[in-house]
């Protein structure tokens, strides 16, 4: 069974930074492309960033790029969102999801999703 | 605001068979594969249609997806309770070079 775990979440001040995990399991990990999702408070969903199986390619919604950097450990089946410079308007709750293959491609799509970590930038 | 377009509420009777609909432009649904997901808050989304119309396992023959042109749609048959949820459709955008979701549609079932 595929369980996607997000931790990390927590209160931070705007212009703070702040690393997303999320392990996963029941799947073979380096196998698949990872991304993250975020929902706004009262708002719907946003992709944020992607990364290939094997971490060498990685790619960014506009409103986080120079910000925000994925990363993958696969020896511990663990994904990462490093965020920095954070800003009120990225307090969402943050989805880990796994793609259904492993390149970064136009036709990958969310198979499995996690529960999501809450973010709130605040002062 | 979301480049992929829908009505933020629909609405149905047990039974009742609904349709979401999902606008887009040649950029996005028109020149690649939509997608659905369901979302009760709190929850993980769930996929519910790959590729236009194919289901997952696990996915009830009640929901079904179509699409043509630069827009996409989601069937639920049989409407229950159980379906009262946000849903979202999703692709990728060659122009902004990301995959995007739609701003949600909350289904209520009543």
């Amino acid at each position: 069974e595929v369980q996607l775990l997000e931790s990390g979440g927590g209160l931070v001040q705007p212009g703070g930074s702040l690393r997303l995990s999320c392990a996963a399991s029941g799947f073979t990990f380096t196998g698949y492309a990872m991304s993250w999702v975020r929902q706004a408070p009262g708002k719907g969903l946003e992709w944020v960033s992607a990364t290939s199986g094997g971490g060498g390619n990685s790619y960014y919604a506009d409103s986080v790029k120079g910000r925000f950097t994925i990363f993958r450990e696969n020896s511990k089946n663990t994904l990462f969102l490093q965020m920095n410079s954070l800003r009120d308007e990225d307090t969402a709750v943050y989805y880990c999801a796994k793609d259904d293959w492993g390149q970064l491609s136009p036709n990958n799509y969310f198979d499995y999703w996690g529960q999501g970590t809450l973010v709130t930038v605040s002062s | 605001q979301s480049v992929l377009t829908q009505a933020p509420s629909a609405s149905g009777t047990p039974g009742q068979r609904v349709t979401i609909s999902c606008s887009g432009s040649s950029s996005n649904i028109g020149n690649n594969y939509a997608y659905w997901y369901q979302h009760l808050p709190g929850t993980a989304p769930k996929l519910l249609i790959y590729r236009n119309d194919q289901r997952p396992s696990g996915v009830p023959d009640r929901f079904s997806g179509s699409k043509s042109g630069t827009s996409a749609s989601l069937a639920i048959g049989g409407l229950r309770s159980e379906d009262e949820a946000d849903y979202y459709c999703a692709t990728w955008d060659d122009s902004l070079n990301a995959r995007v979701f739609g701003g949600g549609t909350k289904l209520a079932v009543l």
